[in-house]
């Protein structure tokens, strides 16, 4: 079975510009999240989606948005890049969301803004 | 009242070792209190969990302790083996929290 899958691996923006980034889940799984990873703050929720619907979200700026798509699959969306938001951000999918299980990560897209 | 506070920052031990990394939360509607491993260029994979019915739990060389009066609980590795050199997340959800709720990782270095 094919894990969670993120692209681009890697990307280098510049401030102002905006960026999309894509999750393909496990097969099957219908809960996709997104978290932003820093050195600092370490993983930090921004957003949970379940069959196409946001059913939950973090403590981040509407410049992060985020949808899902009828085959599950998601993608993140950052506009006006400021440069703190370079970060690595990992998309996680489990079958039913996180009250039921085990999260299974991607390996994660790393977003550098100049 | 949502955090979960992670320490050490970091720890080296010698092979053989017991490193433990302890968790406290202050959420007491939390249930569920897994622990996740992360290798360098890699996503968290999730290494064992627990819920507050229980105290301990072990899976092969890793032990979860509980305790839920003083809302703490903490990572052990018994024989520890350079191979466990990993970043380690603790994290807690429950109550009207729906989303995994991580601590801010220990990077270990088990020396050989």
């Amino acid at each position: 079975k094919a894990g969670v899958t993120q692209t681009p691996r890697y990307l280098i923006k510049t401030r102002g510009q905006q960026v999309t980034l894509s999750c393909s889940p496990i097969s099957g799984h219908r809960s996709v999240s997104w978290y932003q990873q820093t050195p600092g703050q370490g993983l930090q929720f921004l957003f949970e989606y379940f069959s196409e619907t946001q059913r939950n979200k973090g403590n981040f700026p509407g410049r992060f948005s985020g949808r899902q798509f009828s085959n599950s699959r998601s993608e993140m969306n950052v506009s006006t890049l400021e440069l703190g938001d370079s970060a690595l951000y990992l998309c996680a999918s489990s079958p039913g969301g996180p009250l039921l299980g085990e999260l299974f990560f991607g390996e994660g897209s790393r977003l550098t803004v100049l | 009242q949502q955090q979960v506070k992670q320490s050490p920052q970091s720890l080296i031990v010698q092979k053989g070792g017991i490193p433990i990394i302890n968790c406290a939360y202050e959420n007491t509607a939390f249930d569920y209190f897994p622990w996740y491993q992360q290798f360098p260029g890699k996503g968290p994979a999730l290494l064992i969990a627990i819920r507050p019915d229980v105290s301990e739990k072990k899976e092969g060389r890793f032990t979860i302790s509980f305790n839920k009066s003083a809302k703490q609980f903490s990572l052990h590795i018994m024989d520890s083996q350079p191979g466990d050199s990993a970043t380690y997340f603790c994290a807690a959800l429950g109550g009207s929290q729906g989303n995994l709720i991580f601590g801010k990782g220990t990077k270990l270095s088990v020396k050989p």
